[in-house]
């Protein structure tokens, strides 16, 4: 596709359930980028992949998130066990390389009741 | 390990005036820096990004930057705003490493006066 595409756009769910966000970063990218930006907040950085190397999982805020990239490509941020504090736009963003643009997608916004 | 701050959260000036926004980083060597915009309802957009050479960057739509080493600033100007500009505004850094993940800043919101 031409740009980043996150899926879905909304998400509701209840607390205690797990859920699933996909990413799908612009081909060829290297780099694919999960960010948490919470109402009125910046954005928190969660987990880094690049490449083939080990993903950078230093943001991640509890052992219930995790995140997983198939192949180079796709990418899930998976939440388990929900918590109304897990609500948030969950951002995805992509890169060529180090010295590239962070192309970033529209966003899941998670909604926990 | 990287870090940026922001220290404005708010900010408003009148249509037609200069802006500055201010960002300070903290890495160890060289960084590359960006800003980003997200107006609302919309996704970051890049405005502009210093990774070596003049420390003055243009960026679009009539923004500027200028990356200070000795203040480890990266402060963001427009010398006459539009009332499109009103929107949040973060600075970014990340290292030369491969393995060195885009950190962000808290953002600052932008207000124009009419």
């Amino acid at each position: 596709g031409a740009g980043v595409s996150q899926s879905p756009s909304n998400k509701v769910t209840e607390k205690g359930k797990d859920v699933e966000l996909r990413c799908d970063p612009i081909s060829g990218h290297t780099a694919l980028y999960w960010y948490r930006q919470s109402l009125g907040q910046g954005l928190e950085f969660l987990i880094y992949f690049q490449g083939n190397s080990a993903p950078d999982k230093s943001g991640l805020p509890s052992d219930r998130f995790s995140a997983e990239r198939t192949g180079g490509s796709v990418s899930t941020l998976t939440i388990q066990r929900t918590q109304q504090e897990d609500s948030a736009v969950y951002l995805c963003a992509s890169s060529l390389a180090r010295d590239s643009e962070a192309f970033f997608g529209q966003g899941t916004r998670l909604t926990v009741v | 390990a990287q870090s940026v701050t922001q220290p404005d959260i708010h900010i408003t000036v009148s249509e037609g005036a200069s802006l500055e926004l201010r960002c300070n980083y903290s890495y160890g060597a060289t960084p590359y820096l960006f800003w980003y915009v997200q107006s609302p309802g919309q996704g970051l957009q890049l405005l502009l990004k210093y990774f070596s050479g003049d420390t003055l960057v243009q960026g679009i739509k009539g923004f500027e930057a200028e990356f200070k080493r000795s203040q480890s600033s990266f402060n963001l100007r427009k010398p006459s705003v539009h009332w499109s500009d009103a929107a949040e505004y973060f600075c970014a850094v990340a290292g030369y490493s491969s393995a060195s993940k885009i950190i962000f800043g808290s953002g600052t919101r932008l207000s124009i006066r009419p």
